[in-house]
C-alpha cells in the first residue's frame, strides 16, 4: 500500500546529542512536510519541501536541519536537542497545492 | 495575523451529537480541513470544505461559511472510539499549500 513511513516510532537520546528522524514516502508527492507536535497543541510546521525546493519556516530554531536527497526520502537533523524538543514530530506529504496532506505515523522523541 | 481557534474540549455521551466549532484568519485560504488524532498516533482525515455549505460522509458532516471564516464539524451516534482529538487545518495559499493547525478540540465520550 501506498503510505508515509516514519523511522523510528520512538527515538530516545541524550540532551546535546544529535539525532536524525527519517521519513519515506511511496505516494510519489512532491511536496514533504516536518511538523512538530507537543502535547495538546497544534502541530507546527518546522520545514517543507517541493521537489528539492525548500523553505524553513521563520521561527525553526536552528537546531534543527532538513534534508531531502530524493523524492522519497526527507531527513530532520536535530543537532543539539534539548529538554524543550522533545515531542511528536511528524512528516506528511501532498501533491501542490492539494486539498489534503497524508501524515505518517509519527515519532516520539524523548530528550533525557 | 492568522488564527485558528476552536475549544478545548467536549464531552459527550454514547449515541448523542456533537458539534465542533473552527474560527479562521488566514493569509489566503484554499479550503478547511478537519483531521481526527488520536493519542499518540498521527492526524487521519476526515472532511474538506472549499465551497460554503454542508458536506456529510456517514456519521460526520462538515459545514463551512467563508465569508464568516467559520466551520463546524458534527459528530452524530458518538461512539466510544469517536474519543479523540479533532483538528481544524484551513489550507492557506502560502508557498505551495501550507496547513494552518488548531490547537485540537479533545471530545470525551462517555458510556
Amino acid at each position: 500500500d501506498a503510505m508515509v513511513i516514519q523511522n523510528p516510532r520512538y527515538q530516545v537520546t541524550q540532551f546535546g546529542k544529535p539525532v536524525t528522524l527519517s521519513c519515506s514516502q511511496t505516494l510519489n508527492h512532491n511536496v514533504m512536510y516536518w511538523y512538530q507536535q507537543k502535547s495538546s497543541q497544534a502541530p507546527k510546521l518546522l520545514f517543507h519541501y517541493y521537489d528539492k525546493d525548500f523553505n524553513n519556516e521563520a521561527d525553526t530554531p536552528d537546531n534543527f536541519q532538513s534534508r531531502r536527497p530524493n523524492t522519497s526520502f526527507c531527513f530532520l537533523d536535530i543537532r543539539s536537542p534539548g529538554l524543550g524538543d522533545a515531542a511528536m514530530y511528524l512528516c506528511a506529504t501532498s501533491r501542490p497545492y492539494s486539498a489534503e496532506q497524508y501524515f505518517g505515523p509519527g515519532t516520539r522523541l524523548t530528550v533525557t | 495575523g492568522q488564527n485558528i481557534d476552536q475549544p478545548t474540549e467536549m464531552t459527550a455521551t454514547e449515541g448523542a451529537i456533537v458539534q465542533i466549532n473552527c474560527t479562521y484568519q488566514t493569509s489566503g485560504f484554499n479550503g478547511l480541513f478537519w483531521y481526527q488524532q488520536h493519542a499518540g498516533e498521527a492526524p487521519t482525515f476526515l472532511s474538506y470544505n472549499v465551497l460554503d455549505g454542508l458536506e456529510e460522509k456517514g456519521r460526520f458532516s462538515s459545514f463551512l461559511s467563508r465569508s464568516k471564516g467559520y466551520s463546524y464539524l458534527l459528530l452524530k451516534e458518538l461512539q466510544m472510539k469517536d474519543s479523540a482529538s479533532y483538528l481544524c487545518a484551513a489550507l492557506t495559499t502560502d508557498s505551495w499549500g501550507k496547513f494552518q493547525f488548531g490547537a485540537g478540540t479533545q471530545v470525551v465520550v462517555t458510556p
